[in-house]
């Protein structure tokens, strides 16, 4: 599969900040995909962006598709306990290619 | 709708020994995909079908085989496995390819 780098490998948020994570990739996507993870579950899909420069919110989360298609960044507002879990990005042309994820944990 | 179940949850086998991961989808979705999920790596593709009876390699096919006999099923196996497998998988269906929908996982520990 692709190579995705994405950062930050790990994050610690406070409650009402805003954070950002992103993917880049050396190769072109058609589409940019944004899951999250807990513990013991599956990736649930927070955001799907099928075109390059498209921004697309879901609640306090936004993702944009960058222009080159070779790039995708996510942002959650207001950061929220609850927020807590491992982000992936993923990447298609013709098979989903995954970052290996950001870990975002609460601050103490 | 259950969406995408895994079954079983959870399994210990000892190298050597067989076993055969089951998915199921309700969401009549053409699409069904394996993934193994190790620390550190994201998830990687071991199979995947487009339709019932097709199965194709991804990246990480070997040691494994699938068969995709129904629709709404897809399933893994491990003919004899090996410490390497020692993993957790997950499963996946699409209507289009793009947006998949994932199974809660199976975590299998290989001694």
């Amino acid at each position: 599969g692709q190579q995705l780098n994405q950062s930050p490998q790990s994050m610690f948020i406070q409650e009402g900040e805003d954070v950002s994570m992103n993917c880049t990739s050396s190769s072109i996507f058609n589409t940019w995909l944004w899951y999250k993870q807990e513990p013991g579950e599956g990736p649930v899909l927070l955001i799907a962006l099928y075109k390059a420069g498209e921004l697309t919110s879901n609640g306090r989360l936004t993702a944009q598709f960058g222009i080159t298609r070779k790039d995708s960044f996510l942002n959650i507002s207001a950061s929220i306990p609850s927020d807590v879990g491992i982000y992936f990005c993923a990447g298609n042309d013709y098979k989903l290619s995954f970052g290996a994820g950001t870990t975002v944990t609460v601050r103490a | 709708n259950a969406g995408v179940t895994q079954t079983p949850k959870f399994r210990v086998l000892k190298t050597g020994q067989s076993m055969t991961l089951l998915c199921a989808q309700d969401m009549n979705h053409e699409y069904m995909y394996w993934y193994r999920q190790d620390p550190g790596m994201g998830l990687r593709l071991i199979h995947y079908s487009v339709g019932e009876g097709t199965t194709a390699k991804g990246e990480v096919p070997d040691g494994y085989n699938v068969s995709r006999l129904k629709k709404q099923n897809f399933l893994l196996g491990l003919e004899s496995a090996a410490p390497s497998q020692t993993s957790v998988y997950f499963c996946a269906s699409s209507t289009s390819g793009n947006e998949q929908f994932f199974g809660p996982g199976t975590r299998l520990t290989v001694l």
